[in-house]
C-alpha cells in the first residue's frame, strides 16, 4: 500500500519558514507527490505537486530526494492565513493516498 | 465557474435508514471519487470512478454504493447507515487518474443516531 506518514502538528510565528516532511516509503516509480491544504469546512485544495529534486510555484516549495521516499513543504514566510491542515497525497494501483494531515498553527 | 458540488451539506438520519449524497462536476473529468474524513485518520477513499460505467472500491468501502451512469454526477448511497458512519465526506474530480489535481467538494457532514 502506497502509505503516507507525516506529523499530527506544527507550530510556527509569522514570518517564519516552514517546512513539513512527509514519509511515503512505498511510492510507485511513475507516482508524483501532491500536496493540498484543507481550510475548516471546505475541502482540501491543491498546492503543489512534483516527480523528484525541487520545485517552486507562488505559494509553496516542494522538495524530494533522489530516493523519492520522502517530500518536504516548504512554506516561506508564513502568514496568519497560513493556518491550515496540510496533507501529503500519492497514487497507487488507480487509488489516491492522503496522509493523516499535518495541522499548521501560525502565531503572531 | 468550475466547480464540484454537494448535496446535502448537512445530514441528520437515524440508523437503517437508506441515503444519498449528490455529487456532480463541470468540468468534464473523467475520475471522480468519495472520501470520508475523520479525526486523526485523515482522508480515506471509499470509492472511485474512472469514467461511466466504470467504478471500484477504496480503501474504505464496506457500507457504501456508488453509481456512475453519467460523466458529471457520481452519487454516494447508504443503504442501512449505521454510527460508524458518521463522518464529514468529500466528493472530488480529476481530469483523469494519476497525477491531476483533484477538485474537491465542499464537504457533507453526516451525523446517523
Amino acid at each position: 500500500l502506497a502509505k503516507t506518514t507525516q506529523p499530527i502538528s506544527m507550530d510556527s510565528y509569522e514570518g517564519q519558514e516552514v517546512n513539513i516532511t512527509c514519509s511515503h516509503n512505498n511510492i510507485a516509480t511513475n507516482d508524483y507527490i501532491t500536496w493540498y491544504q484543507q481550510f475548516p469546512s471546505q475541502g482540501p485544495r491543491f498546492i503543489i505537486q512534483g516527480y523528484k529534486t525541487k520545485v517552486t510555484n507562488e505559494v509553496a516549495s516542494l522538495f524530494i530526494p533522489a530516493d523519492r521516499k520522502s517530500s518536504t513543504l516548504s512554506l516561506p514566510r508564513v502568514s496568519l492565513s497560513d493556518t491550515a491542515v496540510y496533507y501529503c497525497r500519492t497514487y497507487n494501483f488507480n487509488k489516491f493516498y492522503f496522509g493523516s494531515g499535518t495541522k499548521l498553527n501560525v502565531k503572531p | 465557474e468550475a466547480q464540484v458540488t454537494q448535496n446535502p451539506r448537512y445530514l441528520i438520519t437515524v440508523t437503517g435508514k437508506k441515503l444519498t449524497v449528490t455529487c456532480s462536476q463541470n468540468m468534464n473529468h473523467e475520475y471522480m471519487s468519495w472520501y470520508r474524513q475523520d479525526p486523526g485518520l485523515g482522508l480515506r477513499q471509499i470509492y472511485y470512478s474512472m469514467n461511466v460505467e466504470v467504478t471500484d472500491k477504496g480503501d474504505v468501502p464496506e457500507g457504501y454504493k456508488v453509481s456512475r451512469k453519467e460523466k458529471r454526477n457520481f452519487p454516494l448511497i447508504l443503504e442501512s447507515p449505521s454510527p460508524n458512519q458518521t463522518s464529514l465526506y468529500f466528493c472530488a474530480s480529476s481530469l483523469s487518474q494519476g497525477r491531476y489535481e483533484q477538485y474537491f467538494g465542499p464537504g457533507t457532514r453526516l451525523t446517523v443516531t
